[in-house]
């Protein structure tokens, strides 16, 4: 029972134009979401959230929308450099305060 | 400050075999979260501690898996005896609030192999 989806697996963009991921989820419960960035060999990295009260959170080049009727998170970056390239993860809080993690997502950034 | 410390960073063990990891939190985080990371899929939580107490061992597999958080400070995660589908990084991490929704400061993770 997957309650936390990022349907595609890989990602590829080019330098300087937009990354745009994704992560679908199933309980209208969850309250809190993150975006962690996870380098091989590190440990996940948390890099921007989004409280359920808004549907927009910006820092720099990282946007997290959050459509709640949809239960759809996405997190754009732009502009994306070579150093962005890395999988990410949607984590979402459950009322519980557990945090849960979707499956991941590998960005590739071509200069 | 200084990270999560996780130790070893690798592990090699034959099925049946045991091991332990240790983990060291962010100086002052009160919560300590074992996860288990399988190739190609998301960070699963194992266990959850707030100070030496247990919050959540839920999806802790307790006839095999034990961790223990003394003195509310550093924590190990225990396999025995190990299978072949224990493969997998291990994660520790840690945040500073019981309840709250902050994010959670991650290790580097050891790497399981069981062969």
């Amino acid at each position: 029972d997957q309650q936390v989806k990022q349907n595609s697996p890989s990602l590829s963009v080019q330098e300087g134009r937009i990354s745009i991921l994704n992560c679908d989820y199933t309980n209208s419960m969850f309250d809190y979401f993150l975006w962690y960035k996870k380098y091989p060999a590190e440990g996940p990295t948390f890099l921007i959230s989004i409280s359920s009260i808004k549907d927009k959170n910006e820092d720099g080049r990282f946007t997290v929308f959050l459509n709640k009727s949809a239960k759809h998170l996405s997190l754009h970056i732009v502009p994306s450099q070579p150093g962005d390239s890395a999988v990410y993860f949607c984590a979402l809080y459950n009322q519980g305060g557990k945090l849960i993690f979707g499956q991941g997502t590998e960005l590739s950034v071509k200069p | 400050e200084a990270g999560v410390a996780q130790s070893p960073r690798y592990k090699i063990i034959e099925k049946r075999q045991s091991v332990a990891f240790w983990c060291n939190p962010i100086s002052g985080h009160a919560t300590l979260y074992w996860y288990q990371q399988i190739l190609g899929q998301g960070p699963k939580l194992l266990i959850q501690f707030q100070n030496n107490g247990v919050v959540d061992d839920s999806q802790l597999p307790k006839d095999r898996f034990s961790a223990e958080r003394l003195k509310g400070v550093d924590s190990t995660l225990k396999i025995q005896p190990a299978k072949l589908e224990d493969s997998a990084v291990y994660l520790c991490a840690s945040s500073s609030y019981d309840r709250g929704r902050s994010p959670l400061h991650f290790g580097n993770g050891t790497r399981l192999t069981v062969t």
